[in-house]
């Protein structure tokens, strides 16, 4: 399958500082992006979505950015707090599919107090 | 329960033995997935299922590696001539609709297994 992955393996912010977490990706043909976070021990929890149709998409404290002439996706975390420690995960899932989503590799951020 | 529930969440076994891996997932949704996920590494598809049936089983590495679905709800992931190789977190997620376009998948916390 085509790659989807991560430019930082690690990042660490100050409690209240807006986290940037960022995902490249080389399928040309994804159209649904997916950002997932997962906790230390726990499954992925899904976080915000976006289509390719869209350039930007704005949730709770989360907004994803999507620019598709260099392939590439972004998480922005306002106000990070300490409960956002966790490891983020890009997915995507192409055209040729509904239901099976591709991950990154993960980024880890720590929130620090 | 309120989530997807996954048992044993641990499981030590020797090479060459024989896995079970259960899955309930949430009531009611009817698509089910299995993903495996290695240290370090994001979840990898394993398994699809609508209803009963596995409507895609391209990810499962070889035919070690079987799931069921008998009465579209609990899951059950087996693997035979367990190898070192194998040892992972395995994932199962449940979501709403069958085929619905959507990325939001209800994940459990995992089966670790760790393979001796």
């Amino acid at each position: 399958g085509e790659n989807v992955g991560l430019h930082l393996p690690t990042l660490s912010v100050q409690e209240g500082d807006n986290s940037i977490i960022n995902c490249a990706y080389s399928n040309s043909a994804s159209d649904y992006f997916i950002w997932y976070k997962q906790e230390s021990g726990k499954g992925p929890q899904f976080i915000i979505d976006i289509r390719s149709n869209m350039d930007k998409r704005q949730g709770q404290r989360v907004t994803v950015l999507l620019n598709k002439t260099v392939k590439h996706l972004s998480l922005q975390i306002a106000a990070t707090q300490p409960g956002d420690s966790a490891v983020y995960f890009c997915a995507e899932m192409s055209g040729g599919s509904n239901y099976k989503l591709t991950f990154g590799k993960g980024t880890l951020l720590t929130v620090n107090p | 329960g309120a989530g997807v529930s996954q048992t044993p969440s641990n499981k030590v076994t020797e090479k060459g033995k024989y896995v079970e891996l259960r899955c309930d997932p949430i009531s009611g949704h009817t698509a089910l997935y299995w993903y495996r996920q290695s240290l370090g590494q994001g979840p990898e598809f394993l398994i699809y299922f609508q209803g009963t049936g596995a409507a895609d089983d391209s990810g499962l590495p070889n035919d070690r590696f079987f799931a069921v679905r008998p009465e579209g709800s609990v899951s059950t992931l087996k693997i035979q001539r367990t190898e070192r190789g194998d040892s992972a977190v395995y994932l199962c997620a449940s979501s709403p609709i069958a085929g619905a376009t959507t990325g939001e998948l209800f994940f459990g916390e995992g089966s670790r297994l760790t393979v001796l």
